[in-house]
């Protein structure tokens, strides 16, 4: 069975703070995605990453995809009010084409 | 273009009434999915289909039939509700399996009591 490790599981910052949100597994993944969801709503597509060593940026997101594509983060630079919400890691696994979850990160951003 | 929608919204059931959480998108995707989600532990896989006319057993199976009415509609039947079935269940589709963006519908909150 494959498992997605993501951490922390809850994280209560100040606007203007940075940062970092993790996503581990023993598995290779042949790509990585993340999501987030806003309360009452289901999850957004972020980013696909796919390449070991890749690194995508989304405004004040930055995604990186481990070398070894077992392992992923998300770094936001001076968090805002409206970056509140659920962020979703999910890898994708050669069998069958379907995603596997991580548990979430419940981002709190206070202003 | 609504998407993916799901009905109801809200179900309250008794334990071991039976009900069918409807799930329908208009872009033209492939594949369906049905997952649950409870606190702490994100997005489980109920049930999948690859394309119209296949449906796959997912991680968490157990006490739930699917159809894939035709390539528009994927439903979720719970035969006899139990209280561990109380949960958030989302829908999603993609155009194609592998690696595409999963497109979630807004979720069904159901309570079992």
């Amino acid at each position: 069975t494959q498992l997605l490790e993501q951490s922390p599981q809850f994280l209560s910052i100040q606007e203007g703070e940075n940062l970092t949100v993790y996503c581990n597994s023993s598995s290779v993944f042949s790509s990585l995605q993340w999501y987030r969801q806003e309360p009452g709503e289901g999850p957004v597509l972020l980013v696909t990453v796919v390449t070991g060593g890749e690194v995508k940026k989304l405004k004040r997101l930055t995604f990186q995809f481990g070398d070894a594509r077992k392992d992923s983060s998300l770094h936001i630079t001076a968090a805002q009010p409206g970056d509140t919400g659920l962020y979703l890691c999910a890898g994708l696994y050669n069998q069958g084409g379907k995603l596997i979850f991580g548990q979430g990160t419940e981002l709190s951003v206070k202003p | 273009n609504a998407g993916v929608t799901q009905t109801p919204k809200f179900q309250v059931l008794k334990t071991g009434q039976s009900m069918t959480l409807q799930c329908a998108q208009d872009m033209n995707h492939n594949s369906m999915y049905w997952y649950r989600q409870d606190p702490g532990m994100g997005l489980r896989l109920i049930y999948y289909s690859a394309s119209e006319g296949t449906t796959d057993k997912g991680e968490v199976p157990n006490g739930y039939n699917v159809s894939r009415l035709n390539k528009r509609e994927f439903s979720l039947r719970l035969e006899s509700a139990a209280p561990s079935q109380t949960s958030v269940y989302f829908c999603a589709s993609t155009e194609e399996p592998r690696g595409d963006t999963q497109y979630f519908g807004p979720g069904t909150r159901l309570t079992v009591l």
